[in-house]
């Protein structure tokens, strides 16, 4: 079964600092690109960083960019989210999501959630 | 910044068509995408490439394009199919992907 497996939410002071990792299963992990998405409570969906399947390519959603840094390691199957100088709208659930060649995001996971408070 | 336009909420009886549109100025270049999301659960695809069904999505669920404007249409809506739908796409450059605000499908 092709899965992917968020983990590292929590509840962190406005500021800090935390590390999210997707970790992916049933399929082959260094062939695809992929995105982190965010849901607020009770809001849409957001895109959060978008990374290609050697790294080459980095993407950020505007209000993210020189805070956020995602990475991956192909080798473990692994997709990161680097998060410092939180704020309090970064409260989410944070997904991964595998990107196909067609494009969209077809298998995605069941997310971790990130709170910002003092 | 790019931005994707849903009607917040849509209302159909079981049995009838749901129409939701999502409308975008770089539509005409870049691919739509549709998901539906239900309660506490991660956001499925139902669209991709504007028109194309995934496998295991039922066939009532379609998609089509016309202009700076994309349709998802659900035919013989069922109770089940009660979710939020969001529409994603990116912009002209193709750099930065967006999801439009998503339209709450009520199923009377």
């Amino acid at each position: 079964e092709e899965q992917l497996v968020e983990s590292g939410g929590g509840l962190v002071q406005p500021g800090g600092s935390l590390r999210l990792s997707c970790a992916a299963s049933g399929f082959t992990f260094s062939i695809y690109n992929m995105n982190w998405v965010r849901q607020a409570p009770g809001k849409g969906l957001e895109w959060v960083s978008y990374i290609s399947d050697s790294s080459s390519t980095i993407y950020y959603a505007d209000s993210m960019k020189g805070r956020f840094t995602i990475s991956r390691d192909n080798a473990k199957h692994s997709l990161y989210l680097q998060m410092n100088s939180l704020r309090d709208e970064d409260t989410a659930v944070y997904y991964c999501a595998r990107v196909p060649n067609k494009g969209g995001m077809d298998v995605w996971g069941q997310g971790t959630t990130v709170t910002v408070s003092s | 910044s790019y931005e994707l336009t849903q009607p917040p909420s849509v209302s159909v009886s079981p049995g009838q068509t749901a129409r939701i549109t999502c409308s975008g100025d770089a539509l005409p270049k870049q691919y739509a995408y549709w998901y539906l999301q239900k309660p506490g659960q991660a956001p499925v695809l139902v669209i991709y490439q504007d028109s194309e069904r995934p496998s295991g999505i039922p066939e009532r669920f379609s998609g089509s394009s016309s202009g700076t404007a994309v349709t998802l249409t659900i035919s013989g809506v069922q109770a089940e199919d009660e979710a939020d739908y969001y529409c994603q796409s990116a912009d002209t450059s193709g750099t930065y992907q967006v999801f439009g605000g998503g339209t709450k499908l009520t199923v009377l």
